[in-house]
């Protein structure tokens, strides 16, 4: 099946500092993906969704210069959390759906980053 | 717009008691719904779905049913165990929604403990 890999799983970091997450599809291309963040004991928080090729779409209340997202290729997306501070910690999360066969409908979710900001 | 509500937890149990977790959800179109698992530390794992009213989706003892007269897809497990225990999440997937463009709404998870 579908497999999303994302990296780093755990990180920390200084306030002020800039951290790349990476989300890639392993077995499939997927010209979407979606990134959320998920505070303790909290739902999933839908941040945006990454285009291959063009600008992401963010959801409402998301700071786009905060959170950079590039989707450079059909197996990659990146989200770049920006001058970090510490209420910046959370777990992010990216899924992508394959749109292969009958398992369209389903997103593949990533293992998850646990971002830290000291 | 599309929404999913779910049974606020915590919820625990004791191994081998049955398990429900109740899920109503509203959406525009016909929408595909799931229910995904989160173990601690972890991200998301798909448990289960289905893809129009009256299917049955199962998996790992776990079931849930399509209804659309009552738009609910709750989850029944007969005998929990503690390796069940996690958050489970309950989505919904809107094909027919102008503004879905692929994306999912979830419920806001039902935190499940399972002691021995």
């Amino acid at each position: 099946g579908a497999v999303v890999s994302q990296h780093p799983s755990r990180v920390i970091c200084k306030s002020g500092t800039s951290v790349k997450i990476e989300c890639r599809s392993l077995d499939f291309q997927a010209t979407t993906m979606f990134w959320y963040r998920q505070f303790p004991k909290k739902s999933l928080m839908l941040m945006a969704t990454s285009n291959e090729g063009s600008k992401a779409t963010y959801e409402q209340g998301v700071e786009k210069d905060k959170f950079l997202i590039n989707h450079a290729s059909l197996t990659l997306s990146t989200l770049t959390v920006t001058s970090a501070h510490p209420e910046d910690s959370s777990f992010y999360i990216c899924s992508a759906r394959d749109f292969r066969g009958y398992g369209a409908n389903v997103l593949t979710f990533g293992a998850g980053s646990r971002l830290t900001v000291l | 717009g599309d929404s999913v509500t779910q049974m606020e937890g915590p919820v625990t149990l004791s191994e081998e008691a049955f398990l429900t977790i109740n899920c109503t959800y509203t959406a525009t179109g016909y929408p595909s719904l799931f229910w995904y698992v989160q173990y601690p530390g972890e991200g998301l794992q798909l448990l289960l779905k289905a893809t129009k009213a009256d299917d049955k989706g199962s998996n790992k003892g776990f079931e849930a049913t399509y209804r659309k007269e009552t738009t609910s897809f709750h989850l029944e497990k007969g005998s929990v165990q503690v390796s069940d225990s996690a958050v489970y999440f309950c989505a919904l997937s809107d094909p027919g929604s102008n503004t879905n463009a692929g994306k999912s709404t979830f419920g806001d998870g039902t935190t499940l403990t399972v002691k021995p």
